[in-house]
């Protein structure tokens, strides 16, 4: 069977140091995936999608980046964080094809002080 | 642009009543995701949905596809505390292909009194 793992859990982080937070999916191949924001009480953005290795799309300008090193591994990053990037970090995946449903990671809640 | 919206926001009822919100997409969608996410959890994928005024159920969750595929409901009857969460509709983001993003709605937070 599908697993999503991501990590850390929680982050308290300073503003202006460098975030890595990172997702790996098991028992699938050449998932489409993707790192979504929730802040408190409110819905899911989506910050970046990847349909490959090395195939990056961003949907909003912001601070953060994103990389697929390898099939199954996808990494969220910032080199200096902002206030402003608090919030709940969603990692997700979904099969190849058109209307397949999103299996989500636990989440990382980072808190930028 | 697309966008897919969601009603109420918030919605508080006392154990063993009903509950219905409402999701209302400003496009035709070819199908409809229904997620719940527990307080402090990961959103959940409950169904699916691909036909024109489809319904199905699960136990108390009746989900419904409206006729023009622009919206959608889901009703939970009699609930019980373990519908505590936050209730989200999801469509495919126009002309995304096969690359599979969802656009979701805001969500409705339920909360249920004992």
């Amino acid at each position: 069977s599908q697993t999503i793992h991501q990590w850390p859990a929680t982050l308290v982080q300073p503003v202006g140091s460098p975030l890595s937070l990172e997702c790996t999916v098991e028992g699938t191949s050449n998932p489409n995936l993707y790192w979504y924001r929730q802040a408190a009480g409110r819905g899911l953005q989506l910050l970046f999608y990847s349909v490959g290795i090395g195939q990056i799309s961003s949907e909003v300008p912001q601070n953060l980046s994103a990389s697929r090193p390898q099939d199954r591994q996808f990494i969220l990053s910032s080199k200096k964080l902002l206030l402003s990037d608090s919030g709940f970090y969603l990692c997700a995946w979904t099969r190849q094809g058109l209307g397949t449903e999103a299996f989500f990671g636990q989440g990382t809640r980072l808190t930028v002080v | 642009g697309q966008q897919v919206m969601q009603i109420p926001q918030y919605q508080h009822v006392q154990e063993g009543e009903d509950f219905t919100t409402y999701c209302n997409s400003s496009t035709t969608l070819s199908n409809i995701q229904w997620y719940k996410q527990r307080p402090g959890g990961h959103p959940v994928f409950l169904i699916q949905l691909v036909k024109s005024g489809e319904v199905k159920k699960q136990k108390r969750l009746t989900f419904q596809f409206g006729e023009a595929k622009k919206n959608s409901s889901l009703h939970i009857t009699a609930t019980q505390t373990t519908d505590v969460g936050t209730y989200f509709c999801a469509g495919p983001v126009l002309g995304s292909g096969n690359t599979g993003k969802l656009i979701f709605g805001q969500g409705t937070t339920l909360q249920v009194k004992p």
